[in-house]
């Protein structure tokens, strides 16, 4: 079974304080790993989608990372416009039209003026 | 360009109601799918659909119907609502392996 496990559950942050989110992850054969943002009463919007060990994504003060066991989602010098809910998801290498993706339960991150 | 549109943004149902949550995108995605998120658990698939006439069950089917017509629509139906059937529904569209598009979600009460 895929699992998903994401940390801390919650995070503080003074403006421009850097921090990392992890994501911890098994799943049979790795398609690819994505990060989504949440926004309080919004869908997920997507931020970037990683396919193998090594690979690094960065978008303005964002930069994923991923090893074979976890990702990590690495913020530098944080905005308040930062502040939302950061999901992990893994997709699964299976055949079929399955969806397989499983997504952790997200890294709440407030970020103070 | 909508992306994925969901309607309505709200509802309130009482125990034993049917109702059908909308869900359109104009993308020309063939891959459709619907999640429900509760408090403390991660995004869990229902239902999803590789193309029109084509649907399967997600991780939590239970008491949801759907249908796939079209290449837009993706409708989801509660055929008779459960308090635990409480939770924000989102819909997502993608085109084969590529990211999913997300809607802006329903939030359903039932009381």
């Amino acid at each position: 079974e895929d699992q998903v496990t994401q940390s801390p559950e919650a995070l503080r942050l003074q403006e421009g304080e850097s921090s990392s989110l992890n994501c911890s992850y098994t799943v049979s054969g790795l398609r690819g790993l994505f990060w989504y943002r949440q926004d309080p009463g919004k869908g997920p919007e997507f931020l970037f989608t990683l396919y193998s060990a090594g690979e690094e994504k960065e978008k303005e003060r964002l930069k994923a990372t991923l090893t074979k066991k976890e990702s990590f989602l690495h913020i530098t010098a944080p905005k308040p416009e930062d502040s939302a809910t950061y999901l992990c998801a893994v997709q699964a290498r299976r055949g079929g039209g399955a969806d397989g993706l499983t997504f952790g339960k997200g890294t709440h991150l407030i970020i103070q003026p | 360009n909508a992306g994925v549109t969901q309607t309505p943004k709200f509802q309130v149902l009482k125990t034993g109601q049917s109702m059908t949550l909308q869900c359109a995108q104009d993308m020309n995605h063939e891959y459709m799918s619907w999640y429900r998120q509760d408090p403390g658990m991660g995004l869990r698939l229902i239902h999803y659909s590789v193309g029109a006439g084509i649907t399967d069950q997600g991780e939590v089917p239970n008491g949801y119907n759907v249908s796939r017509s079209t290449t837009e629509d993706f409708p989801l139906r509660l055929l008779s609502a459960a308090p635990s059937q409480t939770s924000v529904y989102f819909c997502a569209s993608r085109r084969a392996n590529e990211k999913l598009f997300f809607g802006s979600g329903t939030q359903l009460s039932v009381l």
